[in-house]
């Protein structure tokens, strides 16, 4: 059964420090996992895509197979930056319509 | 917004009592979900849509039946509703040969 994992319910961090939000996941095919953002009651934001590799609000993530994990960097805090972080991992159904798998997402607290 | 609506936006009802929330999108997509969120949990995919009349469980759907006779609607249905269902409830859609999904504003239910 495939699994994603975000280890850190809450994590607070001071403006201009780097952050890291951890994911870890577990599949036995090819992942294709993403990142999503929702601040404060708003919908979910797509984020990243890790097929893209693009950086996006100055966050990146890499995927690392060896590990299994995907984890969202950013150099430089920013207070805007406090919201609710979810992992998630496209779900094969075969018939097109994958769902995603959802970590249970990580509180982001920039600190000013 | 990927031209994504929700309705309600927030309801709160008696537990044994029917409900249906609508999804409802502008752009012809063929692929829809509803997921719920709740704290602890992440979003959990309930039912998905691989188009009109075309509908499949996901890992929680006990308590919930899907309906898509259009293309643009998605229609959720809580049979009787129970105290466990109180939750925010996402629609998403994807779109063809894409799988990153966007997501409506959700609709905040309460069952009392």
């Amino acid at each position: 059964a495939q699994r994603v994992t975000q280890p850190e319910k809450l994590l607070s961090v001071f403006k201009g420090a780097p952050v890291e939000l951890k994911c870890n996941y577990s599949y036995s095919g090819s992942p294709e996992l993403f990142w999503y953002v929702q601040y404060s009651r708003q919908r979910l934001q797509l984020l990243l895509r890790h097929i893209s590799r693009e950086s996006i609000k100055g966050f990146t993530a890499d995927l690392n197979k060896g590990e299994t994990s995907f984890h969202l960097k950013k150099p430089f805090a920013q207070e805007e930056d406090s919201a609710m972080y979810y992992c998630a991992l496209r779900m094969y159904s075969g018939g097109g319509a994958d769902g995603l798998t959802f970590g249970k997402g990580t509180h982001l607290i920039i600190q000013p | 917004d990927a031209g994504i609506t929700q309705s309600p936006r927030h309801k709160v009802t008696e537990t044994g009592t029917p409900v249906t929330l609508r999804c409802h999108q502008t752009e012809n997509h063929r692929y829809m979900y509803w997921y719920r969120q709740d704290p602890g949990h992440g979003l959990r995919l309930i039912h998905y849509s691989y188009g009109v009349k075309d509908t499949d469980k996901g890992e929680v759907s006990d308590g919930y039946s899907v309906s898509r006779s259009k293309t643009e609607d998605f229609l959720l249905t809580l049979e009787s509703a129970t105290s466990s269902q109180t939750s925010v409830y996402f629609c998403a859609i994807s779109r063809q040969g894409r799988y990153e999904q966007y997501f409506g504003p959700g609709t905040r239910l309460t069952v009392t």
